[in-house]
């Protein structure tokens, strides 16, 4: 079956423009989440949307980031006046949703590559 | 979530069982055993999860020591493509705690 995709899958942009990355997760997934993977690091945790509870945001690292998930399904990831610090890999990742073991295994997708020169 | 602590690299000649362990000496007794791995420029792939039993899937099998303080990763014949970096997550769950929380993980290198 399809698993999780993203899209671009490559960004570039300049320094202070905004950019929305999408992500659509594995169908009747109800929890989505984002992290993004700096050159060299691990995953860093974003945020994460479960059905239609309030999204936890609190690892957007600044104001400028923000998500939001229409009708429980695609999720768009926008970043607004971007910095050359924002340059990493954005991954989407979904679930079942809360439950036990396997419900919630995150199942990730390919990536969207951003560079802001 | 508790924390991890692997080895950062590890090689192993192809054919032959890969044994990547996992420190996990703060787990709690409501904390999962996770595998991913993550190959170059792909997104992280699940691999096997546990809580107190030992587990098998077509990928892998995870051990799990009895103190649940430790536990080591089993790919039984590993090929080339089984190279890449493997995280051990430990993850809470309590309920509106989902985010998986990766440390550096191993670098696996499988030797033809």
């Amino acid at each position: 079956g399809a698993g999780v995709s993203q899209s671009p899958s490559n960004k570039v942009t300049e320094k202070g423009k905004d950019v929305e990355l999408r992500c659509d997760p594995i169908s009747g997934h109800t929890a989505l989440y984002w992290y993004r993977q700096s050159l060299g690091q691990g995953l860093e945790f974003l945020i994460y949307f479960q059905g239609n509870s309030a999204p936890d945001k609190s690892g957007l690292p600044s104001d400028r980031f923000s998500a939001e998930r229409t009708g429980g399904s695609v999720s768009t990831l926008t970043i607004q006046r971007t910095q050359q610090e924002d340059s990493a890999v954005y991954l989407c990742a979904s679930s079942l949703g809360p439950g036990t073991g396997l419900q919630e295994t995150q199942y990730f997708g390919p990536g969207t590559r951003l560079l802001v020169l | 979530d508790a924390k991890t602590t692997q080895p950062p690299s590890m090689d192993c000649a192809e054919g032959r069982a890969a044994n990547l362990p996992c420190n996990h000496s703060t787990i709690s007794g409501n904390e999962y055993v996770y595998w991913y791995r993550q190959i170059h420029s792909q997104g992280p792939q699940y691999i096997i999860h546990g809580l107190k039993n030992n587990e098998t899937n077509e990928m892998a099998s995870l051990i799990i020591t009895e103190d649940r303080k430790s536990s080591t990763l089993i790919l039984p014949h590993a090929t080339l493509r089984d190279t890449a970096v493997y995280y051990c997550i430990v993850r809470n769950r309590r309920f509106g705690n989902e985010k998986l929380t990766f440390g550096t993980g191993t670098r696996l290198t499988i030797i033809p």
